[in-house]
């Protein structure tokens, strides 16, 4: 199964900056989506962007799909201490919708 | 979205023992699945679990390690078997509830610490 695979792995920003995540992936996807994960708790969907889209956008979260580079950014503007927090990828395949999980990005927002 | 509710939320168990681990939903969903996480690590699928048939496993994971039940639409056990501390981990339950969108909805999860 093709893995995400986001880029940096940890990030630190002051409170009010604006984080920025990437993730690249391997093969054809229906849809590629963001979770947060707090504190090795369950994971919570934030957003889901099909192949055919190019940007979404979900109150403070932008997300982009570049499908020729097989890459997706996630934005999150004017960042809180709330949204410290790891944050992965995940693709879902065209043959099976089964998602594949990528490495995660830990960020810290300090207040 | 459907509630999601995992027992145990967290436990320690012994090398060679084997441990159970319970997921409710409160709504009938036709896709249940199972992750494993790693210390630090990222989420990898084990299985798939359905509804009155056995489940579907991934590369790497055998029914003898992880058997799973799924009774009915709302319920699902996942157990890990003749553990050993290579199976500490945090075990998610998972549900896809609007139906093969890929979107899905998680539990909290259990943390297994094997000694």
């Amino acid at each position: 199964s093709q893995q995400g695979e986001e880029d940096p792995q940890a990030l630190s920003i002051q409170e009010g900056e604006n984080a920025t995540m990437n993730c690249s992936y391997k093969t054809s996807i229906n849809n590629l989506q963001w979770y947060r994960q707090n504190s090795g708790r369950g994971l919570v969907h934030l957003i889901l962007i099909r192949s055919n889209e190019r940007e979404k956008h979900s109150g403070r979260l932008r997300v982009t799909l570049d499908t020729s580079k097989k890459s997706s950014s996630l934005l999150i503007t004017a960042s809180r201490a709330a949204d410290t927090a790891s944050y992965f990828c995940a693709t879902a395949n065209r043959g099976n919708n089964r998602l594949a999980f990528g490495k995660g990005n830990q960020v810290v927002v300090i207040p | 979205s459907a509630v999601i509710s995992q027992k145990p939320s967290r436990d320690i168990c012994q090398r060679g023992t084997s441990l159970t681990i319970q997921c409710q939903v409160d709504s009938q969903v036709t896709m249940m699945f199972w992750y494993r996480q790693q210390p630090g690590q990222s989420l990898t699928l084990i299985a798939t679990a359905n509804q009155g048939s056995e489940a579907t496993y991934e590369s790497g994971f055998v029914i003898d390690k992880f058997p799973i039940s799924r009774p009915n639409l709302t319920f699902s056990t996942l157990t890990v078997s003749n553990m050993s501390p290579e199976d500490s981990s945090i075990y998610l339950c998972s549900v896809d509830e609007r139906g093969n969108t890929g979107e899905l909805f998680f539990g909290e999860g259990s943390r297994l610490t094997v000694l």
